[in-house]
């Protein structure tokens, strides 16, 4: 089946500093791909839909300035934590989705970031 | 807006024991609804999906029934193995593509 991975798969960073999470489709392309974030014990929470080739879409409450994200190519989109403060620290987790037939899409997830800042 | 309950777990059960994870939703429209496990150190992977009312997903055992009338889809299975241990979490979509996550049931099955 379709695979997609996450580098890394976890971070400890100072506060201040800025991380970038990588999101792969190994072997499909996804023009679209999804972005959340999962604190302990919660649900995932939709961060971002991000599309191939343009802006990306932010859920209400996220900062876009804060939670950078490119999605420069069909396999590859990035999401970087700009200057990380204690609060971010969280699983960040991202899907990619098999584009077809509306009622047939599926979305597969990567394995997931953990980031803690310190 | 969408929303998703899911019964908190930890659920720990014996093999070969009747399992029952209980999943509600609210949605505006009709949501297609979903079943993702994710095994220690995994990503999530889907495990059932069905897209309209009375539909069944089934899946390696599982199974889970789409309920308009009291707006669940409860997973179940006959006989849970130890390798059946892992998170479960209950999702929907109405269209828009992402997904509306409850807060995932953590399974134990001991041998």
């Amino acid at each position: 089946g379709a695979v997609v991975s996450q580098h890394p798969s976890w971070v400890i960073c100072k506060s201040g500093t800025s991380v970038k999470i990588e999101c792969r489709s190994l072997d499909f392309q996804a023009t679209t791909m999804f972005w959340y974030r999962q604190f302990p014990k919660q649900s995932l929470m939709l961060m971002a839909t991000s599309n191939e080739g343009s802006k990306a879409t932010y859920e209400q409450g996220v900062e876009k300035d804060k939670f950078l994200i490119n999605h420069a190519s069909l396999t590859l989109s990035t999401l970087t934590v700009t200057s990380a403060h204690p609060e971010d620290s969280s699983f960040y987790i991202c899907s990619a989705l098999v584009s077809g037939l509306a009622v047939q899409e599926t979305q597969y997830f990567g394995p997931g970031t953990r980031l803690l800042v310190l | 807006g969408d929303s998703v309950t899911q019964m908190e777990g930890p659920v720990t059960l014996s093999e070969e024991a009747f399992l029952t994870i209980n999943c509600t939703y609210t949605a505006t429209g009709y949501p297609s609804l979903f079943w993702y496990v994710q095994y220690p150190g995994e990503g999530l992977q889907l495990l059932l999906k069905a897209t309209k009312a009375d539909d069944k997903g089934s899946n390696k055992g599982f199974e889970a029934t789409y309920r308009k009338e009291t707006t669940s889809f409860h997973l179940e299975k006959g006989s849970v193995q130890v390798s059946d241990s892992a998170v479960y979490f209950c999702a929907l979509n109405t269209g828009r593509r992402a997904l509306t996550f409850g807060s995932g049931t953590r399974l134990q099955v001991q041998p």
